[in-house]
């Protein structure tokens, strides 16, 4: 059964800090894994999206990268801002008859303040 | 490209009554997954569909949970006789398998309060 850990569980930085989110998982035959950002009591919004065979993607601010042999993930946020406080989900995605299926961790809590 | 959409946002209810929600994917998509998420938690697998067909279901969906989606569009899930414990958000999200497959897009949630 596929495990994903996120740590830190809560991370709260001043603005304008580099800061790495990380995430491992159990079973490292992954299809894709995703990175997610949730603000309080909304749905996910879908930030990166690595697929298996790849080692990295960036947007912006944003930078993934994928280990799948050693089954971690990280997150790298570059000068943070406080519109980037919200919850940070990793979930890694299964392939053959589970397709699609979505694995998430706990997340992390980030704030950033002014 | 509307996004997702799902409907009621917000529904309380007393415990033993029966709830439905639906979710409007986005138009082009052809799966569907349900996901459900308590206080605190990263969301939990319940079900997906490849177009009108269910391909799998958690076993977190017991007997008193239903999901359905006719024709292939629209999607809705049902809890019976609600519990305490069915008190959630319940996430509704879709993707393709063209272009950036595996995307998942994810609606807004449907909070679930039972009294």
């Amino acid at each position: 059964k596929q495990e994903v850990t996120q740590i830190p569980a809560a991370l709260s930085v001043p603005e304008g800090e580099n800061l790495v989110l990380n995430c491992s998982f159990t079973d490292s035959a992954i299809y894709n894994l995703q990175w997610f950002r949730q603000d309080p009591g909304k749905g996910l919004t879908s930030l990166l999206l690595i697929q298996s065979s790849q080692r990295e993607q960036t947007s912006g601010r944003l930078n993934a990268s994928l280990d799948k042999s050693s089954g971690r993930s990280t997150l790298y946020i570059a000068a943070s801002q406080p519109g980037d406080s919200a919850t940070y989900l990793c979930a890694v995605s299964a392939g053959g008859t589970s397709y699609g299926k979505l694995t998430f961790g706990q997340g992390t809590i980030l704030t950033v303040h002014p | 490209d509307t996004g997702v959409s799902q409907d009621p946002r917000h529904k309380i209810t007393k415990r033993g009554q029966n709830v439905t929600f639906r979710c409007d994917p986005i138009s082009e998509h052809n799966r569907l997954y349900w996901y459900r998420q308590t206080l605190g938690q990263g969301p939990e697998f319940l079900t997906y569909f490849q177009n009108e067909a269910q391909l799998e279901k958690s076993r977190l969906l017991s007997d008193r949970f239903s999901a359905e989606r006719p024709k292939g569009s629209f999607s809705t899930l049902e809890i019976q006789r609600t519990e305490q414990g069915d008190s959630a958000m319940y996430l509704c999200a879709s993707s393709s398998d063209r272009g950036l497959a595996g995307r998942q897009y994810f609606g807004p949630g449907t909070r679930l309060t039972v009294t």
